[in-house]
């Protein structure tokens, strides 16, 4: 299992970016995807996650403001974060989901692409 | 604030036994939902450490072991060493407007 995240870089407050990842090693349609970001020095939270179906889910702190999207053909994961804010400054990693008869948990990570949001 | 607390560091000594514990609400762990714990090495991405409260994943160390109780969680790790120094986090459902997938704060382990 690989994922690699690309797509990252500086961005103006009010800036729009789109992040992928790109997954090999497992059959990407039959999982569901999350992002996770980690702020410099600080803690992991969650940001997004998508269903094998599409169905998509965000907390309130970016809901309206990201969008998370899949291309199963292309094996691929994308972010798209309008109205950046420097609240979004972070290092963001794409997960997949995978669970053991209960809820889900993360089990692989990519490496991650750091966001910088500032003038 | 996150919804899971840990407690921000704690420390042993090489060969020890530590614990880091997880603590939630009704709403998440106390409402049943399984805990997950990572480790995060320095300058690397998190890695899969415990799942569905007290499974190792292949290739983690027998050293690791998970448990959870009422509304906490708590991360055990016995004959401590030098390269278990890193940031550890719990995960788990939340079912309020928090979640539904929430993080504790992270603990730092540091090996004396």
């Amino acid at each position: 299992v690989q994922l690699v995240e690309s797509g990252g870089g500086l961005v103006q407050p009010g800036g729009s970016l789109r992040l992928s990842c790109a997954a090999s090693g497992f059959t990407f349609s039959n999982y569901a995807m999350h992002w996770v970001r980690q702020a410099t020095g600080k803690g992991l939270e969650w940001v997004s996650a998508i269903g094998p179906a599409g169905d998509t889910y965000y907390p309130g702190s970016v809901k309206g403001r990201f969008t998370i999207s899949r291309e199963n053909a292309k094996n691929s994961l994308y972010l798209q974060m309008n109205s950046l804010r420097a609240g979004d400054t972070a290092v963001y990693y794409c997960a997949r989901a995978d669970h053991d008869y209960g809820d889900y948990y993360f089990d692989y990570w990519g490496q991650g692409t750091l966001v910088t949001v500032s003038s | 604030q996150s919804v899971l607390t840990q407690p921000p560091s704690v420390s042993g000594a090489p060969g020890q036994r530590v614990t880091i514990s997880c603590t939630g609400s009704s709403s998440n762990i106390g409402a049943g939902y399984d805990v997950h714990w990572y480790q995060q090495l320095p300058g690397t991405a998190p890695k899969l450490l415990i799942y569905g409260n007290s499974k190792r994943p292949s290739g983690v160390p027998d050293r690791f072991s998970g448990s959870k109780s009422g509304t906490s969680a708590s991360l055990a790790i016995t004959g401590l060493q030098a390269e278990d120094e890193a940031d550890y986090y719990c995960q788990s459902y939340d079912s309020s407007l928090s979640g539904p997938w929430v993080f504790g704060g992270g603990t730092k382990l540091t090996v004396l």
